[in-house]
């Protein structure tokens, strides 16, 4: 079974700070690893994913995230946070084995940037 | 590419009522899945579909919902005597999986259902 921990529902930075969100996941094979982000009232956007291969991703909207084995996270960053990356984010988690690749989210953080 | 469509994008309906909602894929992607999201939570799978097999559904989906794709196109989603805990968004994502491999799930907006 695999399961996503994303630590704080809610994370608050002003405009031009740093932004981290944090991501844990459990997972009994090597897992494919997805940050979705999600503006009110919409379906879900893909930032960025790790599948195989180099261990910092970069995603869209100057975006990343490190794949660390070691501590089974997935934390997202961004060195400038601006208005418009105020949204829900979410972390979520898929078999790189078998054949469902169905995801499992984590609960979600909401960012908000205060100007 | 037009991305993953999905109609109505709300519906209001009266406890006890079926429902039916429709999902149009990205048109080259041969699976389809199906996720609700209640409020405060993230998405949580219900189903998915390659071509037009049904392959796996969740426990949370009940024998009130059946899913369909009959054609390898498009899906259909049906709650029948819907229940208030049936509220939520119905998300449908698209992706096309080959060689063993799978690529990026594809969202739609979704479908926000309120039972009354």
């Amino acid at each position: 079974a695999q399961s996503v921990t994303q630590l704080g529902s809610h994370v608050s930075v002003s405009e031009g700070a740093l932004v981290l969100l944090r991501c844990n996941y459990s997972s009994s094979v090597p897992p494919y690893l997805f940050w979705y982000v999600q503006y009110p009232n919409q379906g879900l956007q893909l930032l960025l994913k790790y599948t195989t291969g180099a261990t910092l991703v970069k995603g869209i909207n100057g975006f990343e995230a490190e794949f660390k084995k070691s501590e089974t996270s997935f934390h997202l960053t961004k060195p400038s946070a601006h208005m418009s990356d105020a949204a829900e984010y979410f972390c979520a988690v898929s078999n790189s084995g078998g054949s469902n690749y169905k995801l499992t989210f984590g609960k979600g953080t909401l960012l908000t940037v205060n100007p | 590419d037009t991305g993953v469509s999905q109609d109505p994008r709300h519906k209001i309906t009266k406890r006890g009522q079926n429902v039916t909602f429709r999902c149009d894929p990205i048109s080259e992607h041969n699976r389809l899945y199906w996720y609700r999201q209640t409020l405060g939570q993230g998405p949580e799978f219900l189903t998915y579909f390659q071509n037009e097999a049904q392959l796996e559904k969740s426990r949370l989906l009940s024998d009130r919902f059946s899913a369909e794709r009959p054609k390898g196109s498009f899906s259909t989603l049906e709650i029948q005597r819907t229940e208030q805990g049936d509220s939520a968004m119905y998300l449908c994502a698209s992706s096309l999986v080959a060689g063993g491999r799978a690529d990026t799930q594809y969202f739609g907006p979704g479908t926000r259902l309120t039972v009354l």
